[in-house]
């Protein structure tokens, strides 16, 4: 069964310095996505990246990139040069693509980033 | 398009009675989602339309909540009799029948059952 696990409930990164979220994941699916959304405290999820799992390259996006280690099943979220506007609820979240079967996307319990000036 | 809308943003109702929220997702896209997610936790899968067909249930979707997409447009999700444990926020998403897409989340509906 498809599972994330962040285990970070909180974090703290001075204002200008890089910081890493963690995610773990499960699944028994060899073709799959993972993807790391922000959730400000107005509530709406922003999509942030998206990783393939038969990307060859980590994926980027501005200040964000994946560190994407597929043998320990691994899909951190690397932020640099931390903004204060980067203060936010960060999920990290998967989904298969079976030939058949679900297409949902399963959602880790996220972490709390907190941004100091 | 500016993206998935959901109706109304806040309702705050009795318990035992029933509440309905709407979702209209991005116009071409054919998947669409529904999330559940409580304070301090991640979203909680629900349910999910491909198109009118509504393809898979989680075990959190008692009978009591029922949800429809007809016509393969927008989107409702009702509850009834309500119970204060469905204080929550209730997200819609939608994204392409496609693979590698993301989903594109509403700004949710917060719950409040007194």
């Amino acid at each position: 069964a498809q599972k994330i696990t962040q285990t970070q409930p909180g974090m703290f990164v001075q204002e200008k310095e890089a910081v890493t979220l963690d995610c773990t994941y499960d699944t028994s699916d060899p073709s799959y996505g993972l993807f790391w959304y922000k959730q400000p405290s107005s509530g709406e999820m922003i999509f942030l990246i998206y990783q393939g799992s038969y990307d060859q390259q980590n994926a980027t996006e501005g200040r964000y990139s994946l560190n994407f280690q597929k043998a320990r099943k691994s899909a951190n979220l690397v932020i640099s040069a931390s903004q204060l506007g980067d203060s936010a609820m960060y999920f990290c979240a998967m989904r298969e693509f079976p030939t058949s079967g679900t297409y949902k996307y399963i959602f880790g319990t996220g972490t709390r980033l907190k941004v100091l000036a | 398009d500016t993206g998935v809308s959901q109706n109304p943003r806040h309702k705050i109702t009795k318990r035992g009675q029933n509440v309905t929220f709407r979702c209209d997702p991005i116009s071409e896209h054919n998947r669409l989602y529904w999330y559940r997610q409580t304070l301090g936790q991640g979203p909680e899968f629900l349910t999910y339309f491909q198109n009118e067909a509504q393809l898979e249930k989680s075990r959190l979707l008692s009978d009591r909540f029922s949800a429809e997409r007809p016509k393969g447009s927008f989107s409702t999700l009702e509850i009834q009799r309500t119970e204060q444990g469905d204080s929550a926020m209730y997200l819609c998403a939608s994204s392409l029948a496609v693979g590698g897409t993301e989903a594109f989340f509403g700004q949710g509906t917060r719950l409040t059952v007194v």
